[in-house]
């Protein structure tokens, strides 16, 4: 599986924009680039996904690198209940696949 | 989008006994996956749970040690067996359905073994 690269943890402040970057330099043509969060005591949840082009949805935008070695998760007015642990995935697009999840990045919010 | 319930939420249980985690999913889903997620740490596969065959298990999982039943299209067991502390864990299942593979989870099941 191709690796990706998070920074450990960073730090916004409510309703200012946060930038979650993702270094994924080993990615192959068929990844898509995946994006979870798990909030406190629950479950991870499903974010966004893309493959070439920036994606946005209710919950966030993806902006992707040209070269596609790295990706952005942006949220764009962070609140207190976005402060979770964000995971970077690759997965081929090639039926159901497991999830191998890294350390990820635990994203702090203050008031 | 799948919605899926897990029972118990949480237990606390002594060394040697086995627990029986239920995962139950609000629509039939053909591939269901249990994982693992030690205290600190991130998420593990277990194993990958497919209706009417054999799981199939990480490396560093056995049958013996954490047999899995897939009965049907909305259900399947996890049984933690034999535990010992280091089996203090919260163990989740989650659900691959609809396109872009993406995967649905519950909330956990938070293990204690004393």
């Amino acid at each position: 599986d191709a690796k990706t690269t998070q920074p450990n943890s960073m730090e916004s402040n409510e309703e200012e924009p946060v930038h979650l970057p993702c270094n994924h330099s080993t990615i192959s043509g068929t990844d898509y680039i995946h994006w979870y969060r798990q909030l406190p005591s629950q479950g991870p949840e499903y974010v966004i996904h893309g493959l070439t082009s920036n994606v946005n949805n209710r919950m966030a935008s993806l902006a992707i690198a040209e070269d596609r070695k790295s990706s952005t998760l942006i949220l764009h007015r962070a609140t207190l209940r976005d402060a979770a642990v964000y995971y970077c995935i690759l997965l081929m697009n090639t039926g159901f696949q497991k999830l191998v999840f890294g350390t990820g990045t635990r994203l702090l919010v203050s008031p | 989008s799948a919605v899926i319930s897990q029972k118990p939420s949480r237990d606390i249980c002594q060394r040697g006994t086995s627990l029986t985690i239920q995962c139950q999913v609000d629509s039939q889903v053909t591939m269901m996956f249990w994982y693992r997620q030690q205290p600190g740490q991130s998420l593990t596969l277990i194993a990958t749970a497919n209706q009417g065959s054999e799981a199939t298990y990480e490396s560093g999982f056995v049958i013996d040690k954490f047999p899995i039943s897939r009965p049907n299209l909305t259900f399947s067991t996890l049984t933690v067996s034999n535990m010992s502390p280091e089996d203090s864990s919260i163990y989740l299942c989650s659900v691959a359905t609809g396109t872009g593979n993406i995967q649905y989870f519950g909330a956990g099941t938070r293990l204690s073994v004393l």
